[in-house]
């Protein structure tokens, strides 16, 4: 069965203090590994896919890396704005549209 | 930027009454989909739904689930007789084809009473 687990539960950071989550899976045959963003109360939003091993994504504060048992998203001199809980997917081996989700990081950045 | 919306935001019924959950998928997107996430755990996946048809389905989605395609523009989400289980967040997604990133509305909160 497709796993997906993300650490940790919950990152408290101060504004400026760089860090990294981290996904770990377990679905043979990757393809590709989406990050989303959860605001409370809202739907999960799209930040990046990653396909192979090596890829890295770029937007903003947040860097999306992947190898070929995790993916990391590394945030770099975070800011309030960036707490929300960050989640990462996979699709199914079986099913490119069903997506298996982790529990999520719930970041946290204080001023 | 298209999003897709979802009415109501919040629903309360009672045991055993029928709901109707709707979603306005952006307008060019394909393939829909209904996730849901009970309150402290994961998204979960229920349905997808392409060409009018549902093209997969999890252990979830039983006989008392059912979506349907009644226009262009809408699609929903039925659940038949609620049981206090069925409390959850309830997300619609919808993406241009199989392999394109979901794009999540933000979610019926539906309350089970």
């Amino acid at each position: 069965e497709d796993q997906v687990t993300q650490s940790p539960e919950a990152l408290r950071l101060q504004e400026g203090e760089s860090s990294s989550l981290n996904c770990s899976y377990t679905v043979s045959g990757l393809r590709g590994l989406f990050w989303y963003r959860q605001d409370p109360g809202k739907g999960p939003e799209f930040l990046f896919t990653l396909y192979s091993a090596g890829e890295e994504k770029e937007k903003e504060r947040l860097k999306a890396t992947l190898t070929k048992k995790e993916s990391f998203l590394h945030i770099t001199a975070p800011k309030p704005e960036d707490s929300a809980t960050y989640l990462c997917a996979v699709p199914r081996e079986t099913s490119g549209s069903r997506l298996t989700f982790g529990e999520g990081t719930q970041l946290t950045v204080n001023p | 930027e298209p999003e897709v919306t979802q009415t109501p935001s919040h629903q309360v019924t009672q045991m055993g009454q029928e709901v109707i959950l709707r979603c306005v998928p952006i307008s060019n997107h394909l393939y829909f989909y209904w996730y849901r996430q009970i309150l402290g755990q994961k998204v979960e996946f229920l349905v997808s739904f392409y060409n009018n048809e549902i093209s997969e389905k999890s252990e979830i989605f039983d006989d008392q689930f059912s979506v349907e395609r009644p226009d262009g523009s809408n699609f929903t989400l039925k659940i038949r007789s609620t049981k206090l289980e069925d409390s959850a967040m309830y997300f619609c997604a919808s993406n241009r084809d199989s392999n394109s990133p979901l794009h999540f509305g933000n979610g019926t909160r539906l309350t089970v009473t």
